[in-house]
């Protein structure tokens, strides 16, 4: 069964570095979407994309993140500068359709964990 | 701001019971419905979901059930069994978005 994968599984940077989190969304997918969740708190929207280009983003999306999707399988999160309370487990996701017509596909996860 | 809300952090069923998962939503706006479930150290998995023009949906074990005038949902699981120990989350999106907005997840323990 084809699966969204992420990595690395665990990031650990210090505070005010750059990160990249890597996703390579199910390869027939056309909307990809990235969340958070913080520890003992919802999962939280980030950011969805589609054709290139962002589509919505929440609040919590602000300057300091960006993504891209380089090539035709990977889609990457940065963060420019990491805060401690940018620590969180984050979430790729991948849907074929819009949302409400195809459920989107959530990969593992990379911790990451800001010192 | 909550606007999804699973009150229950928990609960724990034996095993051929059922269990009973509610949510509730204040944004009315929102008229898609989904649950996910997710084991530790996974991503949230896809189980079921239901429109707002529906009262009920059914999936095998599973039936999710809508009642839009009390913004309010449930997911039954009939039995229960012990691999369905997991945290259920609930998740909503509006006809213009492409967000899930979730609640905080209820840990299900079905116990043998």
């Amino acid at each position: 069964e084809p699966e969204v994968t992420q990595t690395p599984s665990h990031q650990v940077t210090q505070m005010g570095q750059e990160v990249i989190l890597r996703c390579v969304p199910i390869s027939n997918h056309l909307y990809f979407y990235w969340y958070r969740q913080i520890l003992g708190q919802k999962v939280e929207f980030l950011v969805s994309f589609y054709n290139n280009e962002i589509s919505e983003k929440s609040e919590i999306f602000d300057d300091q993140f960006s993504v891209e999707r380089p090539d035709g399988s990977n889609f990457t999160l940065k963060i420019r500068s990491t805060k401690l309370e940018d620590s969180a487990m984050y979430f790729c996701a991948s849907s074929e359709t819009l949302p409400r017509v195809s459920e989107q596909y959530f990969g593992p996860g990379t911790r990451l964990t800001v010192t | 701001d909550q606007q999804v809300k699973q009150n229950s952090p928990s609960l724990s069923v034996q095993e051929g019971r059922i269990s009973i998962l509610n949510c509730d939503y204040t944004n009315s706006m929102f008229d898609y419905f989904l649950w996910y479930k997710k084991y530790p150290a996974e991503g949230p998995t896809f189980l079921i979901s239901i429109s707002s023009i529906k009262d009920k949906n059914e999936d095998g074990r599973f039936t999710v059930f809508l009642n839009k005038s009390a913004k309010h949902l449930s997911l039954h699981i009939v039995p229960s069994q012990p691999g369905d120990s997991a945290v259920y989350f609930c998740a909503a999106c509006s006809n213009s978005g492409y967000a899930l907005n979730f609640g905080k997840g209820t840990s299900l323990l079905v116990t043998p």
